[in-house]
């Protein structure tokens, strides 16, 4: 079935350089895609969100990459800190079936000092 | 201090037991939202509400119930039907569900992590 999916389950990366996070999807009604963030024990907190009739959107140190012709998005995060290290999830609302967001699977971020 | 709170953190249930936990918010949100985490895992939803007295079932449904007599208030029960309840529950809300830019954006409570004794 449909799902958004995500290409790497744990990304490593040492602090101070650049971190890209995937995530693929398949419901071409999707239309919004947003970016959490869950640090351990604690609920997601929104990072960044993107519409589907615009193809990148920067926030703080956060830039989100959305390909409709592939279908895929990304999350890059500029000089990768400790306090970066959490699971990342995506989500699209699909605008078909249920009126709810649908999460990926999320990739953990791993940032070595 | 605007936001969503769940309580308790910590909850343990003994077999054949129901337990509710509770989930407020006051961001004046029309739409809350019930999800389950199992270790490791992403988030699957349980039950929504898009409107007060009004709710609809998620993916993973049975065993659970869920009310919403106040647009603030969201509880969910699990249930002695749910045989495996041993999880991390998230309770989120959002403005409305997709009508106007952002609206659909959720917003999540620190979560309650139930445990079987």
């Amino acid at each position: 079935g449909e799902s958004v999916g995500l290409h790497l389950p744990t990304l490593s990366v040492q602090e101070g350089d650049n971190s890209i996070i995937n995530c693929a999807y398949s419901n071409s009604a999707s239309d919004y895609f947003i970016w959490y963030k869950q640090e351990s024990g604690k609920g997601p907190q929104f990072i960044i969100d993107i519409r589907s009739n615009m193809d990148k959107r920067q926030g703080q140190r956060v830039t989100v990459l959305l390909n409709k012709t592939v279908k895929h998005l990304s999350l890059q995060i500029a000089a990768t800190q400790p306090g970066d290290s959490a699971v990342y999830f995506c989500a699209e609302n699909r605008r078909t079936g249920r009126r709810a967001l649908t999460f990926g699977s999320g990739t953990r971020l791993q940032v070595q000092p | 201090d605007g936001g969503i709170t769940q309580s308790p953190k910590y909850l343990f249930r003994k077999e054949g037991q129901n337990v509710t936990l509770s989930c407020e918010q006051n961001l004046n949100h029309d739409a809350m939202y019930w999800y389950r985490q199992d270790p490791g895992q992403g988030l699957r939803l349980i039950y929504y509400s898009h409107i007060v007295n009004d709710f609809q079932k998620g993916d993973i449904a049975e065993g659970y119930s869920v009310s919403r007599e106040k647009k603030e208030s969201f509880p969910l029960t699990v249930t002695s039907a749910q045989k495996n309840p041993t999880a991390f529950y998230l309770c989120a809300s959002s403005f409305g569900t997709g009508g106007r830019l952002g609206s659909e954006t959720q917003y999540f409570g620190p979560g309650t992590r139930l445990l079987v004794l």
